[in-house]
């Protein structure tokens, strides 16, 4: 089993939609988590970081389900410009490795 | 803002070359890592570096090495490249302890011929 799986999609939603994504990591000692955004042949970039109680940043709202193992991006009021892929990221308590998923696909149509 | 610099956006090398790829950072960050990422299967990580002179292997560190003599840069060396190794090459640096997210540098794609 990997240690942090996406449904890779691709998700194509109307312009103004809601679409959320999950991804589930599998170790419970787990203690940091983030979501990246990556546009195609780019770098990943940090969209937002992840805490227990959920954060929100504009349209984006993330959250951690800890009983569950996973964690959630929701994207309100989808535009054109949020086509990207979105890559889930966990540290495990080690410290110093962060585990990947492959990232989930969005296309935002017109 | 954190400044993550790959020598190379692009670049084409041939079979058997030695082949260096550079990163800087500018955040005096402990950690520095090297991933490859290729269609479907994600980054995956090569090596990282929690220190100066330090260095631990990833998930697949076969044909690759690293070397960090200074805390702002970490390079990553093909010792003998192979077409197998075309790939995009990610740098990315970040404190310790696994709290703070990491920061990647533009990319290197990476082309064996």
């Amino acid at each position: 089993r990997k240690e942090v799986e996406q449904d890779p999609g691709p998700f194509n939603v109307p312009e103004g939609a809601t679409v959320a994504f999950n991804c589930t990591y599998s170790n419970s000692a787990s203690q940091s988590f983030f979501w990246y955004r990556q546009d195609c042949r780019k770098e990943p970039k940090l969209l937002m970081s992840v805490y227990s109680s959920g954060n929100e940043d504009g349209r984006f709202t993330a959250q951690l389900n800890r009983a569950s193992q996973y964690i959630s991006l929701l994207i309100r009021d989808s535009k054109l410009s949020d086509s990207a892929t979105y890559l889930c990221v966990v540290n495990f308590n080690t410290g110093n490795q962060f585990y990947f998923g492959t990232g989930t696909s969005l296309t935002v149509i017109p | 803002d954190v400044k993550v610099t790959q020598s190379s956006r692009y670049l084409v090398k041939r079979t058997g070359e030695k082949v260096f790829l550079e990163c800087v950072q500018d955040m005096d960050h402990e950690n520095m890592f090297w991933y490859r990422q290729d269609p479907g299967l994600g980054l995956r990580l090569i090596y990282f570096s929690y220190d100066v002179k330090m260095k631990e292997k990833g998930d697949i560190p076969e044909g690759y090495s690293v070397s960090r003599e200074k805390k702002e840069r970490f390079s990553l060396i093909l010792e003998s490249a192979s077409t197998n190794q075309t790939s995009m090459y990610l740098c990315a640096s970040s404190p310790p302890g696994g709290r703070q997210p990491q920061h990647f540098g533009d990319g290197t794609r990476l082309s064996i011929l």
